[in-house]
C-alpha cells in the first residue's frame, strides 16, 4: 500500500505570495491532518480534516487554511506569506478516528524569502 | 496548559548498546502516546503506541513504558544499529483529538 505523498517536496515564495500544498493519504485513510515543524517550535498542529471538513484547528492565524475534497485528498494554503512561514509542512492520514495512528509524509520544505 | 517535553535533546549511545529515551508531560487526561522516528529529509514514522490503560508495550527491539503516576514515558531500543540514529519523538494526545508533540531527542549511535 503506498504511503501518504505530499507534493511539491520544496518551494521557494517570496513575501506577500500565497502557496498551496497537496496531501493524498493512504488509500482507505479519511482523516488528514497537517502539521508545521521548525527548528524552534518543533511540530505544530494546523488541522485536521475529516468527510471534507475541519474537524479540529491548532492556534495558527488565518491565513493558514486547508480543505479536503470527497477523494480524502487535502491540500492546505497559506496566503500573505511571511518569512517566519518558512518550515517542513507534514501532513498525516489515519483512518478516521483520533486514536488512530497517524502516518505521515515526507513533507513539503517552503522557504519564504 | 498541554505540554510534552523530552528530557534530553541529544544522546549518543555505542553500537550494540541499549539506549533509553525519555519523555514527560503534563496533562493527566492523555490517554494515547505515540513514539515516532524522523530522519534526515523524511517525514516521521510510527515506531509503537501505548494506551493509557497499559503499562508496557513491546515491539520489535523497542518497548515503551508508561508510568501514569509520574506522567512519564519512555522509548527503549535494544541493540542500537547505525539506522537508529535519528530524532525520536514522544506524542500524545490530550484527550482532545489533536497530537502534541515534544520536541525531540536526536540519537546518534557511534560505530
Amino acid at each position: 500500500k503506498a504511503g501518504v505523498t505530499q507534493t511539491p517536496r520544496y518551494l521557494i515564495k517570496t513575501r506577500g505570495q500565497q502557496v498551496t500544498l497537496s496531501c493524498s493519504p493512504i488509500s482507505g485513510h479519511r482523516s488528514v491532518s497537517w502539521y508545521q515543524q521548525t527548528p524552534g517550535q518543533g511540530l505544530q498542529f494546523l488541522f485536521e480534516y475529516f468527510s471534507e471538513t475541519q474537524r479540529n484547528k491548532g492556534n495558527f492565524p488565518g491565513r493558514f487554511s486547508g480543505r479536503q475534497f470527497s477523494n480524502s485528498r487535502s491540500e492546505m494554503n497559506v496566503s500573505t506569506l511571511e518569512l517566519g512561514d518558512s518550515a517542513l509542512y507534514l501532513c498525516a492520514s489515519s483512518l478516521a478516528n483520533p486514536e488512530d495512528t497517524q502516518y505521515f509524509g515526507p513533507g513539503t520544505r517552503l522557504t519564504v524569502l | 496548559g498541554e505540554n510534552v517535553g523530552l528530557h534530553l535533546p541529544t544522546l549518543s549511545v555505542q553500537e550494540g548498546d541499549n539506549s533509553i529515551i525519555n519523555c514527560a508531560y503534563s496533562n493527566s487526561a492523555s490517554d494515547y502516546f505515540i513514539w515516532y522516528k524522523q530522519e534526515s529529509g523524511k517525514g516521521p514514522q510510527f515506531i509503537i503506541d501505548i494506551r493509557s490503560n497499559m503499562d508496557k508495550r513491546q515491539g520489535q527491539r523497542v518497548t515503551v513504558l508508561l508510568n501514569k503516576t509520574v506522567k512519564h514515558l519512555s522509548l527503549q531500543i535494544a541493540a542500537t544499529q547505525p539506522g537508529d540514529s535519528a530524532v525520536y519523538f514522544c506524542a500524545t494526545n490530550f484527550g482532545n483529538e489533536k497530537l502534541t508533540f515534544g520536541t525531540g531527542t536526536r540519537l546518534t549511535i557511534i560505530p
